[in-house]
């Protein structure tokens, strides 16, 4: 069976530009959130989408947004790119909106110039 | 507000040591605890959960945690390491209402040494 699955895996952006990052759950799970691991550091989480709808939302900008398709895939997207935006984006899915274990992917490496 | 700490950033251990790694948390109500766990070159993959019952609760590998509510308290053991747990360990807690969210620690780094 195919785990989650991230694209791209690495990528390079200026300061300012936009970046789109996407993932599909594992088949059958619901519901996809999104991690951003800075070097050094634990994943603090960004969004919970469950059935389509934002779940959960952590302390980011609104530069950051992401949204979940009737397909249960989902976008994480960074506008106006900073230095500190440089990080490991992780997607995790999940059964169900509160079910507890995550299935995590191998990330999207950003790296913000 | 949520918190998750980890005491211990680096660990380095020969085989056959025991292993106990720290984990508290900050927060009021009801919480599921969890230690994954990050191999090298792999993703993060769940070692070992607790939601209720019995506060020992016993993962893969021979891993095993034990919940301590009066001191918010979830510490990773395993009594013999080898070579192959070399790892990164992560500690999370996601709430039981609300946003559901996982706060997750800063990460243990082991090196157990063969």
């Amino acid at each position: 069976d195919a785990g989650v699955t991230q694209s791209p895996t690495h990528l390079i952006k200026t300061r300012g530009q936009h970046v789109t990052l996407r993932c599909s759950p594992i088949s059958g799970h619901k519901s996809v959130s999104w991690y951003q691991q800075v070097l050094g550091q634990g994943p603090q989480f960004i969004f919970q989408y469950y059935e389509k709808e934002e779940r959960g939302r952590g302390n980011f900008p609104d530069r950051f947004s992401a949204r979940q398709f009737p397909n249960y895939s989902s976008e994480l997207n960074v506008n106006a790119l900073l230095l500190g935006d440089s990080a490991l984006y992780l997607c995790a899915s999940s059964s169900g909106a509160n079910t507890g274990e995550l299935f995590f992917g191998e990330g999207s490496r950003l790296t913000v110039l | 507000a949520q918190s998750v700490s980890q005491h211990n950033h680096h660990v380095i251990l020969s085989e056959a040591a025991s292993l106990e790694l720290g984990c508290n948390y900050s927060y009021g109500g009801t919480v599921n605890l969890f230690w994954y766990v990050q191999y090298p070159g792999q993703h993060l993959q769940l070692l070992l959960k607790y939601f209720s019952g019995d506060p020992l609760v016993k993962g893969i590998k021979g891993f095993e945690a034990e919940f301590i509510k009066s001191k918010f308290s979830f510490n990773l053991r395993k009594p013999s390491v080898q070579w192959s747990d070399t790892a990164e360990y992560f500690c999370a807690v996601m709430a039981t209402s609300g946003t559901y969210k996982y706060i997750f620690g800063t990460g243990t780094r082991l090196k157990v040494l063969a």
